[in-house]
C-alpha cells in the first residue's frame, strides 16, 4: 500500500465550478502538506504549503489538513481553464532533512 | 532573475551510454534534489544533497550517480546500469525556512534510442 493515495482522475468541471482535491495518507508523522501545480511538459510548481492541521487560504485556492482522519484537500473555488493541470500533493515528517513522499497526482481539465 | 534551470530539455541515450542532466540553481538554496516522474508513479526521489559535497541515496538510486562540488551544480548521471531510463527528470532546490522542495526546474525528458 502506498503511503500517499490521490485519485489520479481525470477530472473535468465546467468553468466556475468549485473544484476539490484530495490525498489520503497512513503515516502519522507526517506533518507538512504541501500542493504543487504541474502543468502538462513543465516542472511542479509550489502551490500551497501547510503546516498540522487547519486550513490555508490564497485567493482562490484553500489547503484543508485533518490529521485525524489523515485526509488533506485542496478547493479551487470559481475554477478557471488556466487551472488545468495536475496538482501533486505531497508531504514529510516534522524531523530535519525528512523526505518528501509524493501523492501520484490528479489530473484536472477546467472546460470553457 | 533567480531560478532553477535544466538542461537539455530533450535527451536522447543510445543503448551502453552514460548521460549526464545537468541542474544549475541562483536562489542560494542548500538543497538539491533529483528526481523521475513517470505516468501512473508520481515523483520518485533518486537523489538529493542538503551541503555540498554530501549527497545521499533517494528510494531509486541504482544506476544513477550525483556530484555536489558547488553549491549552484547537481548533475545526475544515468549510467547504462539503469535499464530502464526513459523518463521525465525533474531537479529541485530548498531550504531556509521552507525546508522543502520549493522550487522545481523545467525537466529533461530522456528517451533511450
Amino acid at each position: 500500500q502506498k503511503e500517499v493515495e490521490q485519485d489520479p482522475g481525470p477530472l473535468s468541471v465546467p468553468e466556475g465550478a468549485i473544484v476539490s482535491l484530495n490525498c489520503t495518507y497512513s503515516n502519522s508523522a507526517f506533518q507538512y502538506f504541501m500542493w504543487y501545480r504541474q502543468y502538462s511538459r513543465k516542472g511542479p510548481e509550489l502551490l500551497m504549503y501547510t503546516y498540522s492541521s487547519g486550513n490555508k487560504e490564497d485567493g482562490r485556492f484553500t489547503a484543508q489538513v485533518d490529521k485525524s482522519s489523515k485526509y488533506i484537500s485542496l478547493f479551487i473555488r470559481d475554477s478557471q481553464p488556466s487551472d488545468s493541470a495536475t496538482y501533486l500533493c505531497a508531504m514529510r515528517p516534522g524531523t530535519s532533512g525528512s523526505r518528501l513522499t509524493f501523492g501520484e497526482g490528479t489530473q484536472l481539465t477546467v472546460n470553457p | 532573475d533567480g531560478g532553477i534551470t535544466q538542461s537539455p530539455k530533450y535527451l536522447f541515450r543510445k543503448e551502453g551510454q552514460n548521460v549526464t542532466l545537468s541542474c544549475e540553481q541562483n536562489l542560494n538554496h542548500d538543497a538539491m534534489y533529483w528526481y523521475r516522474q513517470d505516468p501512473g508513479q508520481g515523483l520518485r526521489l533518486i537523489y538529493y544533497s542538503q551541503i555540498v559535497n554530501d549527497f545521499q541515496k533517494g528510494d531509486i538510486a541504482e544506476g544513477y550517480s550525483v556530484s555536489r562540488e558547488k553549491k549552484e551544480s547537481f548533475p545526475l548521471t544515468v549510467t547504462s546500469a539503469q535499464k530502464n531510463p526513459t523518463a521525465f527528470y525533474l531537479c529541485a532546490c530548498g531550504g531556509g525556512g521552507l525546508g522543502t522542495e520549493a522550487f522545481f526546474g523545467q525537466g529533461t525528458r530522456l528517451t533511450v534510442v
